[in-house]
This record gives C-alpha cells, sequence and structure tokens, in this order.
C-alpha cells in the first residue's frame, strides 16, 4: 500500500483539463514542500514534471500545474492532448524516517 | 545532455547478492545527490535509496536496510547499488535518478535512467 493515495484512473477528452489528487498526511505533504510529479508510460522511465509543488522543469509544457492545500497536492492537466495519456506518480520528502514517498499511480486516458 | 544508464541486472536465487551500477555523463557527477528507486512488475514507484553528493550520506528504505548498499566513485561518474540476501519481493526494475539540488539534496528526482531488471527466483 502506497503511502500517498492517488485514484488508480482519470480520464478527459482533447482540449479539456482533468486535476489528479494525491492525498497524504502531516508526516509528508502537509509539512514539507517537497512535492513532485512524475509522468511515465509504459516500459519508459519516469519523467520529472513537476517539483517544489508547483515548478515546471524547462520543456515542460505549461499546460502542466501543480498545487497544494493541506495534505492534498494536485496535478492540473489543462487543454488535454493525446500525448498526455500516460500514468502519473505524485511524491513527497517525508522526513526522517521515510525519506521519499510515492503515489500508487494515476493512469491519465485521453478520450 | 544528461545521460544515466544502469547495469548489472539480472536473475539471481533467493539468498544471493547482486550489484547494480549505474553510469552517468552530461553532468557535474560529483556535485549532485543520486537515488535508486525500484517498481516491480505492473506496479508503483517505490524509492529505495539515496547518497548525498560526496557520499558522506546515505538514507535507505525501511524495505531494504541492512540489506542494500549505496555507494558512488565519483573519480568513476557512477552510483552502485549493493542488494544482499536478495528476496522474491526484491524483483524490479531498478532506476538510477540523479537528485534535483545542486551541493544539497532536494529530493525531486530529475533524470532517470532506463531501469534494468532484477528478477529473483528460484
Amino acid at each position: 500500500q502506497s503511502a500517498l493515495t492517488q485514484p488508480p484512473s482519470a480520464s478527459g477528452s482533447p482540449g479539456q483539463s482533468v486535476t489528479i489528487s494525491c492525498t497524504g498526511t502531516s508526516s509528508d505533504i502537509t509539512n514539507y514542500k517537497y512535492v513532485s510529479w512524475y509522468q511515465q508510460y509504459p516500459g519508459k522511465a519516469p519523467k520529472l514534471m513537476i517539483y517544489a509543488v508547483s515548478k515546471r522543469p524547462s520543456g515542460v509544457p505549461d499546460r502542466f500545474s501543480g498545487s497544494k492545500s493541506g495534505n492534498t497536492a494536485s496535478l492540473t492537466v489543462s487543454g488535454l492532448q493525446a500525448e498526455d495519456g500516460a500514468d502519473y506518480y505524485c511524491s513527497s520528502y517525508a522526513g526522517t524516517n521515510n525519506f521519499v514517498v510515492f503515489g500508487g499511480g494515476t493512469t491519465l486516458t485521453v478520450l | 545532455q544528461v545521460q544515466l544508464v544502469e547495469s548489472g541486472g539480472g536473475m539471481v536465487q533467493p539468498g544471493r547478492s547482486l550489484r547494480l551500477s549505474c553510469e552517468v555523463a552530461g553532468f557535474t557527477f560529483s556535485s549532485f545527490g543520486m537515488h535508486w528507486v525500484r517498481q516491480a512488475p505492473g506496479k508503483g514507484l517505490e524509492w529505495v535509496a539515496i547518497i548525498s553528493y560526496d557520499g558522506s550520506k546515505k538514507y535507505y528504505a525501511d524495505s531494504v536496510k541492512g540489506r542494500f548498499t549505496i555507494s558512488r566513485d565519483n573519480s568513476k561518474n557512477t552510483v552502485y547499488l549493493q542488494m544482499n540476501t536478495l528476496r522474491a519481493e526484491d524483483t524490479a526494475v531498478y532506476y538510477c535518478a540523479k537528485d534535483f539540488g545542486w551541493n544539497d539534496v532536494a529530493w525531486y528526482l530529475q533524470h532517470w535512467g532506463q531501469g534494468t531488471l532484477v528478477t529473483v527466483s528460484s
């Protein structure tokens, strides 16, 4: 069982927006700004999409945005495109007991 | 261009050992922490370990503490994962990843290798 909770699936039509939630606890998301999101295609390595809750690495489209409120982080993909269909994982620093925790992943389907 | 290439995976019997390597290029290796993350077949990501840029700090997930050892050779631009007393539940693709922070740990995995498969089975 993953430390962070994500919905197993999400979907949207091209051009729409979709938000994926990631729920943690006071041991991770609530008390740290080290929240990140990763995109993974089948058989490929993950790719960093969002770090420090809401920052985008260079090269990541501004259609991807992140936020956090209390114990829940969110990834929003606006203007959905076919290539956005992938698995998305959230992650958080969790202090000196668990260090890094991941969510179970959300499969985003572009209809 | 940042590159991370893992090697050393394969099939091993329970209780045996295996050492993974990850050779990197395209950045100043000695200035960045390095992680290992694994993914069991059809499952999600699980963080395994991190080593600081200078090798002075090493942290592990509880699931591997006491069995796995992370190390690095900055002269060879390589990070290692020594895995002892392997169990069936250690079966996974193992990824090495570069930390985002320069001369510090930022806890974001900025660049990833392609992964190497470790299968523990009799």
